[in-house]
Protein backbone atom coordinates (compact mmCIF):
# COMPACT_ATOMS: atom_id res chain seq x y z
CA UNK A 1 0.00 0.00 0.00
CA UNK A 2 1.03 3.63 -0.09
CA UNK A 3 3.14 5.27 2.69
CA UNK A 4 3.43 8.72 2.86
CA UNK A 5 6.37 10.58 4.94
CA UNK A 6 6.19 13.77 5.59
CA UNK A 7 9.41 16.32 7.36
CA UNK A 8 9.65 17.80 9.60
CA UNK A 9 7.73 17.25 11.84
CA UNK A 10 8.08 20.64 13.62
CA UNK A 11 8.84 23.91 12.14
CA UNK A 12 9.63 27.37 13.72
CA UNK A 13 9.88 30.24 11.66
CA UNK A 14 9.86 33.91 12.10
CA UNK A 15 6.71 36.41 10.72
CA UNK A 16 7.61 36.76 7.04
CA UNK A 17 9.93 34.21 6.20
CA UNK A 18 9.24 31.12 3.96
CA UNK A 19 8.08 27.53 5.64
CA UNK A 20 8.71 24.32 3.18
CA UNK A 21 7.21 20.91 4.12
CA UNK A 22 8.50 17.99 2.35
CA UNK A 23 6.83 14.42 1.94
CA UNK A 24 8.00 11.89 -0.24
CA UNK A 25 5.35 8.46 -1.33
CA UNK A 26 5.58 5.14 -2.44
CA UNK A 27 2.76 4.14 -5.00
CA UNK A 28 3.97 5.24 -7.96
CA UNK A 29 0.52 5.18 -9.14
CA UNK A 30 -0.65 7.98 -7.03
CA UNK A 31 -1.77 10.88 -8.49
CA UNK A 32 -3.39 13.63 -6.60
CA UNK A 33 -1.63 15.33 -3.14
CA UNK A 34 -3.54 17.45 -1.22
CA UNK A 35 -2.29 19.65 1.63
CA UNK A 36 -4.57 20.07 4.46
CA UNK A 37 -4.03 22.26 7.47
CA UNK A 38 -5.36 21.54 11.06
CA UNK A 39 -6.02 24.02 13.73
CA UNK A 40 -6.79 22.90 17.05
CA UNK A 41 -9.88 21.44 17.44
CA UNK A 42 -10.81 21.58 14.05
CA UNK A 43 -10.86 19.21 11.40
CA UNK A 44 -8.60 19.56 8.23
CA UNK A 45 -9.00 21.52 5.99
CA UNK A 46 -8.32 21.48 2.29
CA UNK A 47 -5.66 24.49 1.69
CA UNK A 48 -4.00 23.42 -2.02
CA UNK A 49 -3.84 20.46 -4.23
CA UNK A 50 -1.72 19.05 -7.55
CA UNK A 51 -2.73 16.46 -9.55
CA UNK A 52 -0.10 14.12 -11.53
CA UNK A 53 -0.46 15.99 -14.55
CA UNK A 54 1.30 19.06 -13.09
CA UNK A 55 4.59 20.26 -11.23
CA UNK A 56 3.51 23.65 -9.89
CA UNK A 57 0.75 25.13 -8.34
CA UNK A 58 0.07 28.26 -6.93
CA UNK A 59 -2.21 30.09 -4.57
CA UNK A 60 -1.46 33.34 -3.53
CA UNK A 61 0.90 32.57 -0.94
CA UNK A 62 0.89 29.08 -0.79
CA UNK A 63 2.66 26.73 -3.68
CA UNK A 64 2.88 22.93 -4.26
CA UNK A 65 5.69 21.74 -6.46
CA UNK A 66 5.38 17.61 -7.34
CA UNK A 67 8.10 15.80 -8.62
CA UNK A 68 6.88 12.18 -9.65
CA UNK A 69 10.22 11.16 -10.69
CA UNK A 70 11.41 11.57 -7.48
CA UNK A 71 8.02 10.39 -5.92
CA UNK A 72 7.88 13.66 -3.47
CA UNK A 73 6.05 16.84 -3.07
CA UNK A 74 6.48 20.04 -1.35
CA UNK A 75 4.06 23.18 0.29
CA UNK A 76 5.68 26.40 0.44
CA UNK A 77 4.31 29.00 2.25
CA UNK A 78 5.51 32.78 1.74
CA UNK A 79 5.38 35.68 3.85
CA UNK A 80 4.64 33.80 6.78
CA UNK A 81 1.68 35.17 9.14
CA UNK A 82 0.64 33.97 12.92
CA UNK A 83 -2.27 33.15 11.40
CA UNK A 84 -0.38 30.16 9.44
CA UNK A 85 -0.08 28.23 12.58
CA UNK A 86 -1.33 25.10 12.62
CA UNK A 87 -0.54 21.45 11.56
CA UNK A 88 0.07 20.47 8.18
CA UNK A 89 -0.81 17.49 6.67
CA UNK A 90 0.27 16.16 3.14
CA UNK A 91 -1.48 12.94 1.66
CA UNK A 92 -1.63 10.86 -1.37
CA UNK A 93 -3.60 8.89 -3.42
CA UNK A 94 -3.49 5.97 -5.97
CA UNK A 95 -6.31 4.80 -8.05
CA UNK A 96 -5.74 1.48 -6.88
CA UNK A 97 -7.38 2.38 -3.60
CA UNK A 98 -10.61 4.40 -2.66
CA UNK A 99 -8.76 6.53 0.64
CA UNK A 100 -6.27 9.17 1.17
CA UNK A 101 -2.75 7.94 2.55
CA UNK A 102 -1.70 10.88 5.05
CA UNK A 103 1.75 11.78 6.28
CA UNK A 104 2.11 12.23 10.17
CA UNK A 105 1.82 15.93 9.95
CA UNK A 106 3.97 19.21 10.53
CA UNK A 107 3.29 21.47 13.35
CA UNK A 108 4.06 24.89 11.95
CA UNK A 109 4.79 28.14 14.35
CA UNK A 110 5.03 31.36 13.10
CA UNK A 111 6.26 33.67 15.67
CA UNK A 112 5.89 37.34 15.36
CA UNK B 1 -18.68 24.10 -0.81
CA UNK B 2 -19.98 23.86 2.62
CA UNK B 3 -18.50 21.01 5.17
CA UNK B 4 -20.43 18.27 6.29
CA UNK B 5 -22.03 18.51 9.60
CA UNK B 6 -21.07 15.92 12.33
CA UNK B 7 -22.96 15.61 15.55
CA UNK B 8 -22.25 15.20 18.50
CA UNK B 9 -19.03 17.52 18.99
CA UNK B 10 -17.94 15.32 21.83
CA UNK B 11 -19.20 11.86 22.99
CA UNK B 12 -18.17 10.35 26.18
CA UNK B 13 -19.02 6.88 26.48
CA UNK B 14 -18.09 3.60 28.93
CA UNK B 15 -15.80 0.91 27.62
CA UNK B 16 -18.48 -1.89 26.04
CA UNK B 17 -20.72 0.42 25.13
CA UNK B 18 -22.38 1.49 21.51
CA UNK B 19 -21.94 4.61 20.14
CA UNK B 20 -23.35 6.14 16.68
CA UNK B 21 -21.45 8.69 15.17
CA UNK B 22 -23.60 11.03 12.41
CA UNK B 23 -22.82 13.19 9.71
CA UNK B 24 -25.06 15.69 7.67
CA UNK B 25 -24.00 15.61 4.15
CA UNK B 26 -25.33 17.82 1.37
CA UNK B 27 -27.38 15.15 0.07
CA UNK B 28 -26.09 15.16 -3.85
CA UNK B 29 -22.95 13.80 -2.88
CA UNK B 30 -22.06 10.24 -3.93
CA UNK B 31 -18.24 9.72 -2.22
CA UNK B 32 -18.44 9.91 1.90
CA UNK B 33 -15.66 9.04 4.43
CA UNK B 34 -14.90 7.96 7.73
CA UNK B 35 -11.59 8.73 8.97
CA UNK B 36 -9.92 8.43 12.60
CA UNK B 37 -7.17 10.58 14.45
CA UNK B 38 -5.70 9.59 17.29
CA UNK B 39 -4.74 12.32 20.02
CA UNK B 40 -1.10 13.62 18.14
CA UNK B 41 -1.28 11.35 15.56
CA UNK B 42 -1.94 10.95 11.81
CA UNK B 43 -5.77 11.03 10.01
CA UNK B 44 -6.39 7.21 9.16
CA UNK B 45 -8.73 6.14 6.81
CA UNK B 46 -11.36 3.86 8.14
CA UNK B 47 -14.19 3.71 5.53
CA UNK B 48 -15.51 4.95 2.10
CA UNK B 49 -18.74 4.98 1.35
CA UNK B 50 -19.86 5.34 -2.76
CA UNK B 51 -23.47 5.05 -4.14
CA UNK B 52 -24.79 3.75 -0.70
CA UNK B 53 -22.09 1.01 -0.67
CA UNK B 54 -18.70 0.35 0.88
CA UNK B 55 -16.70 0.72 -1.62
CA UNK B 56 -13.27 0.45 0.93
CA UNK B 57 -12.55 -0.33 3.81
CA UNK B 58 -9.24 -0.41 6.24
CA UNK B 59 -8.19 -3.17 8.20
CA UNK B 60 -8.85 -0.98 11.12
CA UNK B 61 -12.72 -1.30 9.83
CA UNK B 62 -13.15 -4.88 11.48
CA UNK B 63 -16.48 -6.40 12.62
CA UNK B 64 -16.70 -3.74 15.49
CA UNK B 65 -17.56 -0.79 13.23
CA UNK B 66 -20.49 -0.59 10.44
CA UNK B 67 -21.61 2.24 8.41
CA UNK B 68 -24.85 3.03 7.01
CA UNK B 69 -26.88 5.64 4.91
CA UNK B 70 -30.49 4.84 6.20
CA UNK B 71 -32.58 7.46 4.93
CA UNK B 72 -30.70 9.18 2.00
CA UNK B 73 -29.33 11.68 4.07
CA UNK B 74 -27.60 10.53 7.56
CA UNK B 75 -24.45 8.93 7.18
CA UNK B 76 -23.75 6.99 10.23
CA UNK B 77 -20.61 5.02 11.80
CA UNK B 78 -21.55 2.66 14.50
CA UNK B 79 -18.56 1.13 17.09
CA UNK B 80 -19.78 -1.75 18.90
CA UNK B 81 -18.59 -2.46 22.10
CA UNK B 82 -16.12 0.13 22.71
CA UNK B 83 -12.77 -0.14 24.13
CA UNK B 84 -10.33 2.69 25.33
CA UNK B 85 -8.37 2.77 22.60
CA UNK B 86 -11.02 3.68 20.24
CA UNK B 87 -10.59 7.19 21.72
CA UNK B 88 -9.96 9.28 18.88
CA UNK B 89 -11.06 11.95 16.60
CA UNK B 90 -13.89 10.99 13.98
CA UNK B 91 -14.07 12.57 10.84
CA UNK B 92 -16.84 12.36 8.38
CA UNK B 93 -16.20 13.60 4.84
CA UNK B 94 -17.61 14.23 1.28
CA UNK B 95 -16.55 14.53 -1.95
CA UNK B 96 -14.82 12.72 -5.10
CA UNK B 97 -13.11 9.56 -5.48
CA UNK B 98 -10.32 11.34 -4.92
CA UNK B 99 -11.35 14.85 -2.95
CA UNK B 100 -12.23 14.82 0.52
CA UNK B 101 -13.68 17.71 2.53
CA UNK B 102 -13.77 17.46 5.71
CA UNK B 103 -16.16 17.91 8.99
CA UNK B 104 -15.39 19.13 12.43
CA UNK B 105 -15.08 15.99 13.77
CA UNK B 106 -16.50 14.09 16.81
CA UNK B 107 -14.12 13.39 20.09
CA UNK B 108 -15.34 10.19 21.23
CA UNK B 109 -14.19 9.67 24.65
CA UNK B 110 -13.84 5.91 25.89
CA UNK B 111 -13.95 5.71 29.90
Amino acid sequence: GENVEQHPSTLSVQEGDSAVIKCTYSDSASNYFPWYKQELGKGPQLIIDIRSNVGEKKDQRIAVTLNKTAKHFSLHITETQPEDSAVYFCAAYSNSGYALNFGKGTSLLVTP
Amino acid sequence: EPEVTQTPSHQVTQMGQEVILRCVPISNHLYFYWYRQILGQKVEFLVSFYNNEISEKSEIFDDQFSVERPDGSNFTLKIRSTKLEDSAMYFCARGSQDEAFFGQGTRLTVV
